[in-house]
């Protein structure tokens, strides 16, 4: 079962500008990922935000959590064509790593 | 970061054969990999936890006796889809962790399979 509901279910906009997804999650979390997906490629981790932390970056990515709302957002600044992909917020659920995964956002930058 | 190799990469095949993908961690070792499935435009569907020396645990409606997963070594797991129909056609993935304190996952790049 999917833990995580991501919107919007697909985003379109132009080189340069910021994508903003968003996704809310159900049960208590000790933290929440977000995971790449290239068209027809497994998933790379991007990043990694705890349940004490409220605002992570790196390098183009800010991440924000909320756990109040069970809430995060993942913000891609300055879009590049290559950031074209879609995006997946993960959650912990059980032991062992393992992690159940939001609907996912399909972003496409254009040139 | 880790590295985890899945093969093969997609495969076409007839219905009623059998299909084997392999996963691999390339530079750590897993006691546990996971196995998704996916389908066109959506996110992925946890169908089994492959555990290194036991058996698999499967998902709610997972069929085990079609979706065979054997995970004979700390760095080899294998998934055998079995009398593959056409609505096995899917997007395969494993995943793996090295633990011990890393949360992350590390991917496969995935397996198309094509039943005709």
């Amino acid at each position: 079962s999917q833990q995580g509901e991501e919107d919007p279910q697909a985003l379109s906009i132009q080189e340069g500008e910021n994508a903003t997804m968003n996704c809310s999650y159900k049960t208590s979390i000790n933290n929440l990922q977000w995971y790449r997906q290239n068209s027809g490629r497994g998933l790379v981790h991007l990043i990694l935000i705890r349940s004490n932390e409220r605002e992570k970056h790196s390098g183009r990515l800010r991440v924000t959590l909320d756990t109040s709302k069970k809430s995060s957002s993942l913000l891609i600044t300055a879009s590049r064509a290559a950031d074209t992909a879609s995006y997946f917020c993960a959650t912990p659920r059980g032991a062992g790593n393992m992690l159940t995964f939001g609907g996912g956002t399909r972003l496409m930058v254009k040139p | 970061g880790a590295v985890v190799s899945q093969h093969p990469s997609r495969v076409i095949c007839k219905s009623g054969t059998s299909v084997k993908i392999e996963c691999r961690s390339l530079d750590f070792q897993a006691t546990t990999m996971f196995w998704y499935r996916q389908f066109p435009k959506q996110s992925l569907m946890l169908m089994a936890t492959s555990n290194e020396g036991s058996k698999a645990t499967y998902e709610q409606g997972v069929e085990k006796d079609k979706f065979l997963i054997n995970h004979a070594s700390l760095t080899l797991s294998t998934l055998t889809v079995t009398s593959a129909h056409p609505e096995d056609s899917s997007f395969y993935i494993c995943s793996a962790s090295p633990g011990q304190g890393n949360e992350k996952l590390f991917f496969g790049s995935g397996t198309q399979l094509s039943v005709l």
